[in-house]
């Protein structure tokens, strides 16, 4: 059982489009962590959410830590082909060591 | 510096065989992880470096499985009797402190196929 659980595990989409990805726990969570990850490489942090109700802007990306901390979206407006990857939730213990969600597999079409 | 480095990026052994897997860190990183990731799932911890020392291991790291950061800087992965099962992802990461916070730095990964 995946302590953080992603959904949808599966998306493909058309360029332009819209898109929401969630990362969901029963767990509180003092940080949550976003990564990507292309295709024959290691994930790549894009963003750490620390406060409840925090929202975080990257472009076009935006990342939602829920008020409560055992949630988190990404949204991503306007998706572009090299948007395609894998979207990893993830938090770090207490210690050490980065606990990962199985991902969201992102497709975009051109 | 470039970042995280693995080698080899692929490797294809026949079961039964012993494989090594290469990290070189980011070279002011004390602290150096490893990661196996199976198709369709996130990376799933194995092990954790703080210099030399090993200080954790997870259970998924069975008896076959050795890793050790000799001088504190590199780290090898060290795979007995490959199993198919043992086919993944292994990535390795390093940061430079700890905390909830803490950007790990992931290198390319070395894939590894069982035959």
């Amino acid at each position: 059982t995946q302590l953080l659980e992603q959904s949808p595990q599966f998306l493909s989409i058309q360029e332009g489009e819209n898109l929401t990805v969630y990362c969901n726990s029963s767990s509180v969570f003092s940080s949550l962590q976003w990564y990507r990850q292309e295709p024959g490489e290691g994930p790549v942090l894009l963003v750490t959410v620390v406060t409840g109700g925090e929202v975080k802007k990257l472009k076009r990306l935006t990342f939602q830590f829920g008020d409560a901390r055992k949630d988190s979206s990404l949204h991503i407006t306007a998706a572009q082909p090299g948007d395609t990857g894998l979207y990893l939730c993830a938090y770090r213990t207490g210690g050490f060591k980065t606990i990962f969600g199985a991902g969201t597999r992102l497709f975009v079409k051109a | 510096d470039t970042g995280v480095s693995q080698n080899p990026r692929h490797k294809i052994t026949k079961r039964g065989q012993n494989v090594t897997f290469r990290c070189d860190p980011i070279s002011e990183h004390n602290r150096l992880y490893w990661y196996r990731q199976t198709l369709g799932q996130g990376p799933e911890f194995l092990t954790y470096f703080q210099n030399e020392a090993q200080l954790e291991k997870s259970r998924l790291l069975s008896d076959r499985f050795s890793a050790e950061r000799p001088k504190g800087s590199f780290s090898t992965l060290e795979i007995q009797r490959t199993e198919q099962g043992d086919s993944a992802m292994y990535l390795c990461a390093s940061s430079s402190r700890q905390g909830p916070g803490t950007e790990a730095f992931f290198g390319q990964g070395t894939r590894l196929t069982v035959v």
